[in-house]
């Protein structure tokens, strides 16, 4: 069984639409949460850490559920420029390792 | 500041042939990471190392591969002899150590062998 399991998409929205991304992860003892952006042919990027309470950046907000073991990305106000490739990573507590998810690719058309 | 720094970005090469990939991690950070990525397998973890020791090697495909870290500021990995199934993007990325750091990518090398 994979460590994190993402929806490989493409999900494809019109602009100003909202849209969510799930993604599982098999350790329950895991750490550290973080979504990652990687654009075409180009290196991943840190979008941002998900924190136990949910946490907000702008148009972008992210949850995790402990219980059972997610942790999800909505994008409000979708823009031509969030098309990408979101990349759901997982570190567990003991290590200083990162597992990373397949990604999801999202277009977002005018 | 610099970034993670790899050479080459771009390596063709013939099966059989032996390839080596840089890294150069951003200063001060204590850990390093080799990645690779396939459309099919996606990112994958290869190996890392820890204030320049290798700490998990599990993810190294077989023993044709294999990472160095000399210094805190120079990273190598090989492949020798190469195999076209090898061909993808390599990405080495660095972190101030910990898991709940940030990791920074390079902007990796796009390997294809023949």
């Amino acid at each position: 069984r994979k460590e994190v399991e993402q929806d490989p998409g493409p999900f494809n929205v019109p602009e100003g639409a909202t849209v969510a991304f799930n993604c599982t992860y098999s350790n329950s003892a895991s750490q550290s949460f973080f979504w990652y952006r990687q654009d075409c042919r180009k290196e991943p990027k840190l979008l941002m850490s998900v924190y136990s309470s949910g946490n907000e950046d702008g148009r972008f907000t992210a949850q995790l559920n402990r219980a059972s073991q997610y942790i999800s990305l909505l994008i409000r106000d979708s823009k031509l420029s969030d098309s990408a490739t979101y990349l759901c990573v997982v570190s567990p507590w003991n290590f200083n390792k990162f597992y990373f998810g397949s990604g999801t690719k999202l277009n977002v058309k005018p | 500041d610099a970034g993670v720094i790899q050479s080459p970005r771009h390596e063709v090469t013939e099966m059989g042939q032996e390839v080596t990939l840089r890294c150069k991690p951003i200063s001060g950070h204590n850990s390093l990471f080799w990645y690779r990525q396939t459309m099919m397998r996606g990112l994958e973890l290869l190996i890392y190392f820890n204030n320049n020791v290798p700490i998990d090697d599990s993810g190294m495909p077989e023993d044709r591969f294999s990472a160095k870290m000399p210094n805190a500021s120079f990273s190598t990995l090989k492949i020798q002899p190469s195999e076209p199934r090898d061909s993808a993007v390599y990405f080495c990325a660095s972190t101030r150590g910990g898991n709940q750091e940030t990791q920074y990518f390079g902007p990796g090398t796009r390997l294809l062998v023949l």
